[in-house]
């Protein structure tokens, strides 16, 4: 089946900084979902992605598809504490399911 | 509004001891319904979905088995289980294959 990979796997910023988050596929994307999972919490969906170079924003969070369709991002400015969490991004799977990425944990200090 | 409801929230089991997860979803009909399993710190890896009554699909072989026996309840269960079965698993569902995922609170397993 397709696999979607996810980098970096973890990564530690001091509050205000900025972060991002990159989702690989080795084939091209129907579309691509992004969600949040709180230390202890389930995923919660964030965002969907359906076009070519489609770029989408929610306050702080920029999200965007590639022009090929084949890479994702997750960038978030001026990071705060309640930004902590594990980030997975989620491909279509022949149209049938998502398959997740591995994540990316982001640590926040304060 | 629609709500999802899974249980228990915790469960710790002996190796090769039965298993049975449920997970209700309410406010919707004809949900696609899924379960998945994240291992301490890993990703989410889908172990079955069901896009309607008695229909299944199984992702990954291994001990475990699914049933649908009504449109909102799916069950994910194992007659014996293994320690490689920890994990905490999740319930999803959607309204389309291609729509976002509701997930439930998910059931922390721990076997022994």
């Amino acid at each position: 089946g397709q696999q979607v990979m996810q980098i970096p796997q973890y990564q530690h910023v001091q509050e205000g900084e900025d972060f991002t988050t990159y989702c690989n596929s080795s084939t091209t994307l129907s579309n691509i979902q992004w969600y949040k999972q709180r230390p202890g919490g389930h995923p919660v969906f964030l965002i969907q992605l359906v076009k070519s170079g489609e770029v989408k924003k929610q306050k702080r969070l920029t999200f965007q598809f590639g022009e090929a369709k084949k890479n994702s991002s997750l960038h978030i400015t001026a990071t705060q504490t309640t930004d902590v969490g594990t980030y997975f991004c989620a491909e279509l799977n022949y149209g049938q399911n998502f398959v997740f990425g591995p994540g990316t944990r982001l640590s926040v200090l304060p | 509004s629609q709500t999802i409801h899974q249980w228990p929230a915790t469960l710790v089991q002996p190796v090769g001891s039965p298993l049975s997860l449920e997970c209700t979803v309410e406010g919707t009909s004809n949900p696609n319904l899924y379960w998945y399993r994240q291992a301490a710190g890993r990703g989410l890896q889908l172990l079955f979905y069901s896009v309607g009554i008695g229909q299944i699909s199984s992702e990954v072989p291994q001990n475990l088995s699914a049933s649908r026996p009504q449109d909102r309840q799916f069950i994910l269960s194992s007659k014996k289980l293994l320690l490689s079965d920890s994990g905490f698993y999740l319930c999803a569902w959607n309204y389309a294959v291609s729509e976002k995922l509701f997930f439930g609170s998910g059931t922390q397993l721990s076997v022994l």
